[in-house]
């Protein structure tokens, strides 16, 4: 079946410009989490979303930051009056949630290139 | 709060021999781990995982970890190098809800031929 998909793969903006990265989950995960990669560093948490429950979105560096998710699958990222910060990988990741047994598999998309001019 | 220290930013190994990738965690309770690789311009692949079960967890393609809460570690190790196996390794715990996973700045490893 078709993993996690993300669009656009790469993304030049100018400074100041907003930008909205999207997310298609593998169909059936109620867990959906954004990610951001920058240069040389690990992953960084951004928001977790899981089925109908408010999001945790205790990892968004400010407030131009944003994201929703529709009908518990797709999702789409916001970044408002984009600064040359925010150049990095973002990454975006589903699971099946959390279960008894522990941490489920998170399943990686290929991520979104964005570069801010 | 928990966190991850992988010990080496790079590792560089000859094809064939050992490979050791560390990493120390911090976590209030007993925590999940993990270990994902990430091919250049592939996307990131779950290698194995640890949920308190056996404290040698096996992985694909011959890796395995080992959980060792007195040292709060959980390193990873594959008896004999392979070229395809040149990427970048993160390991990653995950809080008590497993809601959240806080990742590793990562460990590149170079397999020399």
């Amino acid at each position: 079946g078709a993993g996690v998909s993300q669009s656009p793969s790469n993304k030049v903006t100018e400074k100041g410009k907003d930008v909205e990265l999207r997310c298609d989950p593998i169909s059936g995960h109620t867990a959906l989490y954004w990610y951001r990669q920058s240069l040389g560093q690990g992953l960084e948490f951004l928001i977790y979303f899981q089925g109908n429950s408010a999001p945790d979105k205790s990892g968004l560096p400010s407030d131009r930051f944003s994201a929703e998710r529709t009908g518990g699958s797709v999702s789409t990222l916001t970044i408002q009056r984009t600064q040359q910060e925010d150049s990095a990988v973002y990454l975006c990741a589903s699971s099946l949630g959390p279960s008894l047994a522990g941490g489920s598999e998170q399943f990686f998309g290929p991520g979104t290139r964005l570069t801010v001019l | 709060a928990q966190s991850v220290t992988q010990l080496d930013s790079h590792v560089s190994v000859s094809e064939g021999t050992p490979v050791l990738l560390r990493c120390n965690y911090s976590s209030s309770y007993s925590p999940s781990l993990f270990w994902y690789v990430q091919h250049p311009n592939k996307g990131l692949q779950l290698l194995l995982k640890y949920t308190s079960a056996a404290t040698l967890v096996k992985g694909i393609n011959g890796f395995e970890a080992e959980f060792k809460k007195s040292e709060t570690s959980f390193h990873l190790t594959k008896p004999s190098a392979h070229m395809s196996d040149a990427a970048e390794y993160f390991c990653v715990v995950s809080d008590r809800s497993f809601n959240k996973f806080y990742f590793g700045s990562g460990t590149k490893l170079n397999v020399k031929p």
